[in-house]
């Protein structure tokens, strides 16, 4: 079965630092990848996904990640956060064996920012 | 675009009762929605994939007679926690995917649920 690992659960750092949030799955075969943030009180919103092409996906709100097949990783990056990227990143995969269709997720980050 | 709008956000109930979440996608059809649980500081896990017009498929584990799944139309899925007891308690969280093969996945804004 497909696994998703976060290692990091809870970050915190201050304003302008550099942030990096660890994701990695455990399908050997051709994924999907995705990055979801949930800041207080909302939905799950997407930040970016991976399908596939350039292994460098850029999503919104300055956040980025790298996709490394040899690793099975996914990281997030962002190189400045602000005070209002304090929310919890889950990171999800899909795979073929359900038709692209039933997301795994991670047990999710907690990133707090300080002013 | 691709909002998912889910009702009620809380509620509360007595234990022996059922209690309906309705979840709906505003601006576009989805054939196929998502029904998740979260239990406190965990992750999302998948309860059931809900198609429209034909019978949920549950995740193993997952009591199809507890939790019964509708999807009776392109814009509506609604899940009964039928005879609920404490155990129940968590937060419910739907998403429906766009469709167009894009494999995305749109939340809505989960629903807790404590039973009393």
């Amino acid at each position: 079965a497909q696994s998703v690992s976060q290692h990091n659960h809870h970050v915190i750092l201050s304003e302008a630092a550099s942030l990096e949030l660890g994701c990695n799955y455990s399908y050997g075969g051709t994924v999907n990848l995705f990055w979801y943030v949930q800041y207080p009180g909302q939905h799950l919103q997407l930040l970016l996904k991976y399908f596939s092409g350039d292994p460098l996906v850029k999503g919104i709100k300055g956040f980025e990640a790298e996709f490394i097949k040899s690793k099975f990783s996914f990281n997030l990056r962002k190189p400045s956060v602000q005070w209002s990227d304090t929310a919890e990143y889950f990171c999800a995969v899909n795979a073929p064996d359900t038709g692209f269709q039933k997301l795994v997720f991670g047990t999710g980050t907690r990133l707090l920012v300080s002013p | 675009g691709a909002v998912v709008s889910q009702h009620p956000s809380w509620v509360i109930c007595k234990s022996g009762t059922s209690v309906k979440i309705e979840c709906r996608s505003l601006d576009f059809q989805a054939t196929t929605m998502f029904w998740y649980r979260q239990f406190p500081k965990q992750s999302l896990m998948l309860m059931a994939t809900s198609n429209e017009g034909s019978k949920a498929t549950y995740e193993q584990g997952v009591e199809k007679d507890k939790f019964l799944i509708n999807h009776a139309s392109l814009t509506l899925s609604t899940l009964t926690v039928t005879s609920a007891h404490p155990e129940d308690s968590s937060f419910y969280i739907c998403s429906a995917d766009q469709g167009l093969a894009k494999n995305i996945q749109y939340f809505g804004a989960g629903t807790r649920l404590s039973v009393l």
